[in-house]
């Protein structure tokens, strides 16, 4: 597509459900990332997938934190037994290529609320 | 690990330039990035400095001191469209992922 698309926009849900978010990059984009933001801050790092290679996950704060890229295309991020805490949106970033001048691109993101 | 610094808010008026500094403590680097977010939108990708020096693109401008552990993006002609918040973003020792800062939010009064 012509830009990175995530689903839902926004997504509240009861403490304790698990919650599904998906990414869909830039078509020919090889590198996925995943970032979440609270309110007001900076942008935390999860996850990030590149190629076929087993992806980085040196980001995600818990076990209870997954995420998987199918055919190298879609991602989707499963937060299970959802906290208070968990609140954020979840922000999904593609680029080109890693590294040097190749920025990423974001999509609009994930409002997730956990109530 | 990583750690990057930047001032929480800067004001300035329409016309004017400001600069917004970013250090950074690292493990490793490959090069710094500024991103730009309004409120309620995402990221977007504004510069990349790779080598000391200056980098421009219109308006804007973005330094690096690798030397100094030092960046600073310099917005000129501020525009009330400019009001934003401004990332700086390092770049890993892996070369593979950007660390961000914690953001300066630029206020753009008339």
């Amino acid at each position: 597509g012509a830009g990175v698309s995530q689903s839902p926009s926004n997504k509240v849900t009861e403490k304790g459900k698990d919650v599904e978010l998906r990414c869909d990059p830039i078509s020919g984009h090889t590198a996925l990332y995943w970032y979440r933001q609270s309110l007001g801050q900076g942008l935390e790092f999860l996850i990030y997938f590149q190629g076929n290679s087993a992806p980085d996950k040196s980001g995600l704060p818990s076990d209870r934190f997954s995420a998987e890229r199918t055919g190298g295309s879609v991602s989707t991020l499963t937060i299970q037994r959802t906290q208070q805490e968990d609140s954020a949106v979840y922000l999904c970033a593609s680029s080109f290529l890693t590294g040097a001048g190749y920025g990423y691109t974001f999509g609009s993101g994930t409002r997730l609320t956990v109530v | 690990g990583q750690s990057l610094e930047q001032p929480s808010e800067v004001t300035a008026v329409e016309g004017a330039i400001v600069q917004i500094n970013c250090t950074y403590q690292t493990s490793g680097f490959y090069g710094l990035s500024w991103y730009q977010q309004h409120d309620g939108g995402a990221p977007t990708f504004l510069s990349y400095n790779g080598l000391d020096g200056l980098e421009e693109t219109g308006r804007f401008s973005s330094f690096l001191s690798r030397s100094d552990s030092y960046g600073y993006l310099l917005l000129q002609e501020l525009q009330m469209k400019d009001s934003a918040s401004y990332f700086c973003a390092v770049l890993d020792n892996y070369g593979q992922n950007f660390v961000f800062g914690p953001g300066t939010r630029l206020s753009v009064l008339p």
